[in-house]
């Protein structure tokens, strides 16, 4: 049981190149979510899916796109990376059903230069 | 405006004592609070929650305590334990919100041997 998988693990991008981020978790969770983790700021979210099909903007989604892909899947995607996206992002699921925590990625450390 | 402070931005304690980790929040939405432990390299794992209708929870070395007057909440560790030397986030979210968590900056605490 593998939980919730990113890839890739590492990512160095030119300014202005294009990536997305992979994520998939086999825990038949509902709600997936995408969070950004920089030094002194704690994780703020940048997007989420409450259910497959539906995606919502968290606090930073400025620069980012996401696609719910399946139940199992959802994507970050970088259109035009910039250095300020020089984050750790992280990948994560829940259940729906009321309030029960979050299981995370392992991350994906990426830096715009 | 940050809805979840922890103001310390590190503890150290001597292993066997008492680690108590403090986190505040300002949107009275919020009832439900977790606690996520992080060490280098991974992802947040859930260490314990608890909902607004208790003002504590247990769970073996992890109590956690809510004072809905004070819109404060603690995390006690004891006995801390080497292991324990992470980065702690403590989380909140209003009720019904599918887990879309507020975090912290967290707390960094070190256990020394």
């Amino acid at each position: 049981n593998a939980g919730v998988t990113q890839t890739p693990k590492f990512q160095v991008l030119k300014t202005g190149q294009s990536m997305t981020l992979q994520c998939a978790q086999d825990m038949n969770h509902n709600s997936m979510y995408w969070y950004r983790q920089d030094p002194g700021m704690g994780l703020r979210l940048i997007y989420y899916s409450a259910s497959e099909g539906t995606t919502d903007k968290g606090e930073v989604p400025n620069g980012y796109n996401v696609s719910r892909l399946n139940k199992r899947e959802f994507s970050l995607r970088l259109e035009s990376a910039a250095p300020s996206q020089t984050s750790v992002y992280f990948c994560a699921s829940s259940e729906a059903r009321g309030n029960t925590e979050a299981f995370f990625g392992q991350g994906t450390r990426l830096t715009v230069v | 405006d940050q809805q979840v402070k922890q103001n310390s931005p590190s503890l150290s304690v001597q292993e066997g004592r008492i680690s108590i980790l403090n986190c505040d929040y300002t949107n009275s939405m919020f009832d439900y609070f977790l606690w996520y432990k992080k060490y280098p390299a991974e992802g947040p794992t859930f260490l314990i929650s608890i909902s607004s209708i208790k003002d504590k929870n247990e769970d073996g070395r992890f109590t956690v305590f809510l004072n809905k007057s004070a819109k404060h909440l603690s995390l006690h560790i004891v006995p801390s334990q080497p292991g324990d030397s992470a980065v702690y986030f403590c989380a909140a979210t209003p009720y019904g919100a599918n887990s879309k968590l507020t975090f912290g900056k967290g707390i960094t605490l070190s256990v020394r041997p």
